[in-house]
């Protein structure tokens, strides 16, 4: 299994505050990803990062910002959680971007923000 | 724009026979790829199969064929002898021709397997 960790696995919190979430690989991989899974919608893409310090906006970014200091983490905050992004979030990494590259996916963070 | 669609929201097999999940994709690029992920209901998405645009045989993994039909745009996800443990929810996914790595998601369909 390829080293992905989510922290933290589930998190309550207000409306109003801010959340971070981490995404640790062990793998070396330079693409990184974050997407929010809600019913009806698959997963759709918010930030993905193609190395160090260097990231860029996915289909549902607006709220939501990313940062990645270091090859191994990348950071997803929602500056001021709402209810609508309520969720499950997945970090994902791959080796490469072009060509078949498959993607490797953590094991989710559950969002509830009351 | 690229677009998937899962026209299944959910189906039903019986035990040992074999379910066609139907995908749908709409894109422009000449080469991208589409993969299957499984989801189980303990949550983490578990990577099935892959077919590249230009691959020229359906791609099979075990009991799991991809029926990769270009001109229709399709790439239908075939498991063979269904078993319990096949019961999640399937994803169809593809990558376009960036190099951004990208996926985009359809809707998913939930399959049970009946006993």
């Amino acid at each position: 299994d390829a080293g992905i960790t989510q922290s933290p696995r589930h998190k309550v919190t207000e409306t109003g505050t801010p959340v971070t979430l981490r995404c640790h690989q062990t793998e070396n991989h330079r693409y990184m990803y974050w997407y929010r899974q809600d019913p009806g919608h698959g997963l759709r893409l918010i930030h993905y990062s193609y190395g160090v310090k260097d990231t860029d906006k996915g289909e549902v970014s607006d709220g939501y910002s990313v940062s990645r200091s270091k090859t191994e983490d990348f950071l997803l905050t929602l500056e001021s959680a709402t209810s609508s992004q309520t969720s499950v979030y997945f970090c994902a990494i791959s080796e490469e971007g072009r060509g078949y590259n498959e993607q490797f996916f953590g094991p989710g963070t559950r969002l509830t923000v009351l | 724009a690229q677009k998937i669609t899962q026209t299944q929201p959910g189906m039903f097999v019986q035990e040992k026979e074999a379910v066609t999940l139907d995908c749908t994709y709409d894109t422009s690029d000449q080469s991208y790829g589409l993969f299957w992920y499984k989801q189980p209901s303990s949550g983490e998405m578990i990577f099935l199969i892959y077919q590249g645009s230009y691959d020229e045989q359906n791609a099979t993994e075990g009991r799991y064929s991809l029926n990769f039909q270009k001109a229709r745009k399709s790439a239908n996800l075939v498991i063979s002898a269904s078993q319990l443990g096949d019961s999640a929810m399937y994803f169809c996914a593809m990558k376009g021709s960036s190099n951004t790595g990208k996926l985009i998601f359809g809707q998913g369909t939930t399959l049970q397997v009946k006993p």
